[in-house]
């Protein structure tokens, strides 16, 4: 029962650089969402997704774009990385919105120096 | 103001004893209430899911919510160490969707000291 299964775990970039963030669910959810947590500013809302082929911008999109081309898979990109991009990101899924509990990966911890 | 406040922390308490923690929102269309927990370097795990106001009881855990007050608290008993982790509320209306899917706190740290 895998659940939401983000690779990599930790990465480490330069300034400049891009990178993909992988994120699959087996639950056979709609909705995907990725979120960006930094120390003490609990969880911030990047992008989500209602299904595949569809994707909008949350709270804090800038820099970062998506795709849904399945409905497993909702990959984060990164182009040209920022130090502010340093952060934990982790991606969550659920069967419905409104009134229903997400479920989250492990996150990926990503440094950018 | 935050729509929903959680005092960070870190709370330090020692095993066996009663854990409170708390929420304060604003929005009073939230009717949907959930407690995660996070472990280091973990990401948020369901730990209660609340509907209205009322209690509700999980081993352990209590969820309350207080609607008339805006408050949501969890209640761990018997603490032990493994309950050291961050937790963090969240909350939501049957009409929030996209990006309002779910308001977070910013989470609380505990500590059980063995």
């Amino acid at each position: 029962n895998a659940g939401v299964t983000q690779t990599p775990k930790f990465r480490i970039l330069k300034i400049g650089q891009s990178m993909t963030l992988q994120c699959t669910q087996d639950m056979n959810h709609n909705y995907m969402y990725w979120y960006r947590q930094d120390p003490g500013m609990g969880l911030k809302l990047i992008y989500y997704s209602v299904g595949a082929g569809i994707t909008d911008k949350g709270e804090v999109p800038n820099g970062y774009n998506v795709s849904r081309s399945t409905t497993e898979d909702f990959p984060l990109r990164l182009e040209l990385a920022a130090p502010s991009q340093t952060s934990v990101y982790f991606c969550a899924s659920s069967s419905r919105q409104g009134a229903q509990p997400q479920h989250f990966g492990d996150g990926t911890r990503l440094s950018i120096l | 103001q935050k729509e929903v406040e959680q005092d960070p922390g870190p709370l330090s308490v020692p095993e066996g004893a009663i854990v409170s923690l708390n929420c304060t929102y604003s929005n009073s269309a939230f009717q949907y209430f959930m407690w995660y927990r996070q472990y280091s370097r973990k990401g948020p795990e369901l730990l209660m899911y609340t509907y209205s106001s009322g209690n509700k009881e999980d081993g352990r855990f209590t969820a309350q919510v207080d609607k008339s007050s805006k408050y949501i608290s969890l209640f761990i008993r018997d603490s032990q160490p493994s309950d050291s982790a961050t937790y963090l509320c969240a909350m939501t209306s049957p009409g929030d969707t996209g990006r309002r899917a779910l308001t977070f706190g910013s989470g609380t740290r505990l500590q059980v000291q063995p």
